[in-house]
């Protein structure tokens, strides 16, 4: 079975400073991976995905994702935190190849301190 | 603008009065699910429907019941809520099975219900 795990519940960083929010998954095949943000009293709002191609991928509001086979990891980074990052990150994966269910994380919360 | 409506945004309601909860996309698209969001267990897949007609159980089925009955529309019903279905619960849409790679996922923004 497919899982994705986050394991920081809340990361906090300084407006300014680099951020990294945390993603390992498990999947058969080759994995497809994404980065979805929430914010308060929003639905889900997708950012990036992997599906092949260059590990580091370029997304939305200047976020990126490196995508690390050896260590099964999709980890989403930003260089310069902004305090309106603030929000709820999920990480999903799903399998290639036909119908593949798709797995979320069950999210990590970006504190950025002005 | 292409987007997932769903309504209502907030409903509270009382064990067993059956409710449904509508969801509706402009982007043609054939894949739609719905999830419901809870502390500490993120995103669960409730049902989903790769097309007019065909649904299936995701991870967290009992309780709900869906329909596809036209492309654009794919509502949730509960035949007898009960306090455990508090939740958030969203419907997605993708181009998911259309031939494109493109698996984003297009949410609703959300209906919070509250069961008595």
């Amino acid at each position: 079975a497919q899982s994705v795990a986050q394991p920081e519940d809340q990361v906090n960083v300084a407006e300014g400073n680099p951020l990294t929010v945390k993603c390992t998954y498990s999947v058969s095949g080759n994995p497809y991976l994404f980065w979805y943000v929430q914010y308060p009293n929003r639905g889900l709002q997708f950012l990036l995905k992997y599906i092949t191609g260059d590990n580091l991928v370029k997304g939305s509001y200047g976020f990126e994702a490196e995508f690390n086979k050896s260590q099964t990891s999709f980890h989403l980074k930003k260089p310069s935190a902004l305090v309106s990052d603030s929000a709820l990150y999920f990480c999903a994966v799903r399998g290639s190849g036909g119908y593949q269910k798709v797995t979320f994380g069950i999210g990590t919360k970006l504190q950025v301190i002005p | 603008e292409a987007q997932v409506t769903q309504n209502p945004r907030y409903l509270i309601t009382v064990t067993g009065k059956k409710l449904t909860v509508t969801c509706s996309q402009n982007m043609n698209h054939e894949y739609m699910s719905w999830y419901r969001q809870d502390p500490g267990l993120g995103l669960r897949q409730i049902y989903y429907s790769m097309n007019v007609e065909v649904t299936d159980k995701g991870d967290v089925p009992e309780g709900y019941k869906v329909s596809r009955k036209e492309k654009r529309n794919f509502p949730l019903i509960l035949e007898s809520p009960s306090p455990n279905q508090t939740s958030l619960y969203f419907c997605a849409s993708s181009l998911e099975g259309q031939g494109a790679r493109n698996y984003g996922y297009t949410f609703g923004s959300g209906t919070r219900l509250t069961v008595v």
